[in-house]
C-alpha cells in the first residue's frame, strides 16, 4: 500500500531532551515536506526537501533541523525542544510536486 | 506571496442541507488549488485538486468546487450534508518556492440529524 508514515504518533518530553520525528514514503516521490499544524492556523510548511541532499526552509523554520539522506526518509529534529513547538506534525510526500500525500501525524507535546 | 482565507472557522448544517465551505485566495502565479478533508485524529485526505483544467471541479464524497479567478475564489459545496461530512476542511494553494502549500486556517463542520 502507498503510504508515509510518520513514528511515533504520540510524543511527550520536556524542554531541551533532543528528540527525532521519522518519516518515510514507498512511493518513491522525490517531493518531501514537513508541516505544523496549529489550531486557527491551519498548516505552516516547516522544510521541505526537493531530492536527497537537497532541502531549504518553509515558513517557520526555527527550531526545527531536516535531512535527507535517502529517497525515501525524511526525518525532522528538534535538538531543544521548548513548549512553543508543541504541536500536530505532519510529513508530506509529492511524486508531480503538485499533489502531496499526508502521513498521519505525530502529536507532540513539550512540557 | 500566497495566502489562503476560510471565511468560518465553524459551519453548522442540518443533515440533509447545502454544505457551503468558502475560501479564497491569493497568488502571484497560476494556483493549484486544494480541498484537504481531516476527521478527527487521523491525517489529511485530498477531497479535488484545481489544476489549470476544467473549473468546476469534482472530489470525492459528493463534493464539488468551482474555481473563480475573477473572484479568486474555491469554495467548496456538497448538494445533501451526511453526517459523516463531520470534519475539519482545509483550503489550500499552490504554486510557490519549493512547491508550497499555503494553508487556510480551516472550516470546522458540524452536521445535525
Amino acid at each position: 500500500e502507498a503510504q508515509v508514515t510518520q513514528n511515533p504518533r504520540y510524543l511527550i518530553t520536556v524542554t531541551g531532551k533532543k528528540l527525532t520525528v521519522t518519516c518515510s514514503q514507498n512511493m518513491n516521490h522525490e517531493y518531501m515536506s514537513w508541516y505544523r499544524q496549529d489550531p486557527g492556523l491551519g498548516l505552516r510548511q516547516i522544510y521541505y526537501s526537493m531530492n536527497v541532499e537537497v532541502t531549504d526552509k518553509g515558513d517557520v523554520p526555527e527550531g526545527y533541523k531536516v535531512s535527507r539522506k535517502e529517497k525515501r526518509n525524511f526525518p525532522l529534529i528538534l535538538e531543544s525542544p521548548s513548549p512553543n513547538q508543541t504541536s500536530l506534525y505532519f510529513c508530506a510526500s509529492s511524486g508531480d510536486f503538485v499533489e502531496q500525500f499526508f502521513g498521519p501525524g505525530t502529536r507532540l507535546t513539550v512540557l | 506571496a500566497q495566502s489562503v482565507t476560510q471565511l468560518g472557522s465553524h459551519v453548522s448544517v442540518s443533515e440533509g442541507a447545502l454544505v457551503l465551505l468558502r475560501c479564497n485566495y491569493s497568488s502571484s502565479v497560476p494556483p493549484y488549488l486544494f480541498w484537504y478533508v481531516q476527521y478527527p485524529n487521523q491525517g489529511l485526505q485530498l477531497l479535488l485538486k484545481y489544476t489549470s483544467a476544467a473549473t468546476l471541479v469534482k472530489g470525492i464524497n459528493g463534493f464539488e468546487a468551482e474555481f473563480k479567478k475573477s473572484e479568486t475564489s474555491f469554495h467548496l459545496t456538497k448538494p445533501s450534508a451526511h453526517m459523516s461530512d463531520a470534519a475539519e476542511y482545509f483550503c489550500a494553494v499552490s504554486g510557490g518556492a519549493g512547491n508550497m502549500l499555503t494553508f487556510g486556517g480551516g472550516t470546522r463542520l458540524m452536521v445535525k440529524p
